[in-house]
Parts: C-alpha cells; sequence; structure tokens
C-alpha cells in the first residue's frame, strides 16, 4: 500500500545551520507533495507545497526538491532560526478508488539551538 | 474568516464507551480529512469526506466511521473505544480535491481534540 518515509525523526542544528529533511514514497502516481509545520501545541500549518511537474521550488530561507525518479523529495532550511523549531511533516498525494488522498510521513523534530 | 473549530478539546473516556467528534470546516470548504495523531507515527489518515460523501478511507478498523452534513460540517465516531484509541484527532478542512489541480489542495487543520481512554 502507499507508504511515506521521513528521515531523520529528529535534528538538532545550530542558528544559522542548514537543516535537511527527506521523505520517500511509493506509490509513483502521487503527484502532489506538501510540507507542514507543526510547532509545540500547535496545529499543522502549510509551508510550502510541490507538483509533480516542478523539480524544485523556493521560499525565503525554505525550498523543496522533488526526484520523482527516485522517488523521494527534500525539505532544506537555511540560515535556521529557533523559531523553526517544530515538528515538520511531508505529505504525498496518492490515488485511491478514483481519488487522491494525502499520506503523511511520520514527521521530523527539528531543534534549533541559539 | 474562522478557522476549523473542533469539539471537543479534550475528551476522557474509559474502554468500551463510544465517542463522536465534531469538525466545522472553514466556510465554503467542502472537502473534510480526520487524521490520528500519535507520538512516533505522525498523522494517520482516517477518512475524507466531500459533499456527504466518503470519498477515501485509511487503514482503521470499522469502529471508525464518520459522516458529513449538508453545512459541510463533519463528525468521526469511534465505537468500543479501546487504549490504542487514546490519540490526537485532527480534522482539516479544503477547498476540493487533493489532487486536482484545478482546485485549491491545501489543507488547513484545526486544533484537534484530544482523545484520552482510561
Amino acid at each position: 500500500g502507499e507508504n511515506v518515509e521521513q528521515h531523520p525523526s529528529t535534528l538538532s542544528v545550530q542558528e544559522g545551520d542548514s537543516a535537511v529533511i527527506k521523505c520517500t514514497y511509493s506509490d509513483s502516481a502521487s503527484n502532489y507533495f506538501p510540507w507542514y509545520k507543526q510547532e509545540l501545541g500547535k496545529r499543522p500549518q502549510l509551508i510550502i507545497d510541490i507538483r509533480s511537474n516542478v523539480g524544485e521550488k523556493k521560499d525565503q530561507r525554505i525550498a523543496v526538491t522533488l526526484n520523482k525518479t527516485a522517488k523521494h523529495f527534500s525539505l532544506h532550511i537555511t540560515e535556521t532560526q529557533p523559531e523553526d523549531s517544530a515538528v515538520y511533516f511531508c505529505a504525498a498525494s496518492t490515488p485511491s478508488g478514483g481519488y487522491n488522498k494525502l499520506i503523511f510521513g511520520a514527521g521530523t523534530r527539528l531543534a534549533v539551538h541559539p | 474568516k474562522a478557522g476549523v473549530t473542533q469539539t471537543p478539546r479534550y475528551l476522557i473516556k474509559t474502554r468500551g464507551q463510544q465517542v463522536t467528534l465534531s469538525c466545522s470546516p472553514i466556510s465554503g470548504h467542502r472537502s473534510v480529512s480526520w487524521y490520528q495523531q500519535t507520538p512516533g507515527q505522525g498523522l494517520q489518515f482516517l477518512f475524507e469526506y466531500f459533499s456527504e460523501t466518503q470519498r477515501n478511507k485509511g487503514n482503521f478498523p470499522g469502529r471508525f466511521s464518520g459522516r458529513q452534513f449538508s453545512n459541510s460540517r463533519s463528525e468521526m465516531n469511534v465505537s468500543t473505544l479501546e487504549l490504542g484509541d487514546s490519540a490526537l484527532y485532527l480534522c482539516a478542512s479544503s477547498w476540493g480535491v487533493i489532487g486536482t489541480e484545478w482546485m485549491d489542495e491545501k489543507l488547513f487543520f484545526g486544533s484537534g481534540t484530544q482523545l484520552s481512554v482510561l
């Protein structure tokens, strides 16, 4: 069945460093890949997304890359700041019963130390 | 515009009981999805409703069910509660169908209902 694997499960960086989170998906028909950020005690919020017809997308300090051949996509955060500390979830939209459903990875807890 | 509202915020139940959770989507949103969040397991997809029809469901037992009303509000029900059902249940609304490029697929999450089964 559909599956999204996310690595690492925890990531600790110093302020100003870069952080990279990687995800792989199983269904080659997946065509939409969003990333959600969940701060402690808050609801998940979309931070960036990418469609299968694009290889890379950037929004200020965050970027996402997609490799459809290898079925993996990554989140890159540059110049990390303490407010980037949160749990990040990747997801892949996978076809099911004529419609698509969003399957999430297990999450990466990012800690940015001042 | 009001965000996604989930009630109640907290619930404590005992094994064997049943529970109903409610979700009011953002006005105009017709799609409501439900997720179970547990530490280390991420967000597990339960089901998705669109215009009162369940269009997708995850790999959960039949004890988990849901419905959507004509005003797009949705409820999920868990019968015969088990200890392992303790989790944060999140609902999310969106304009349309995930995967269709001509509709906005961004999910807006509610704050969730924290269910504890004793």
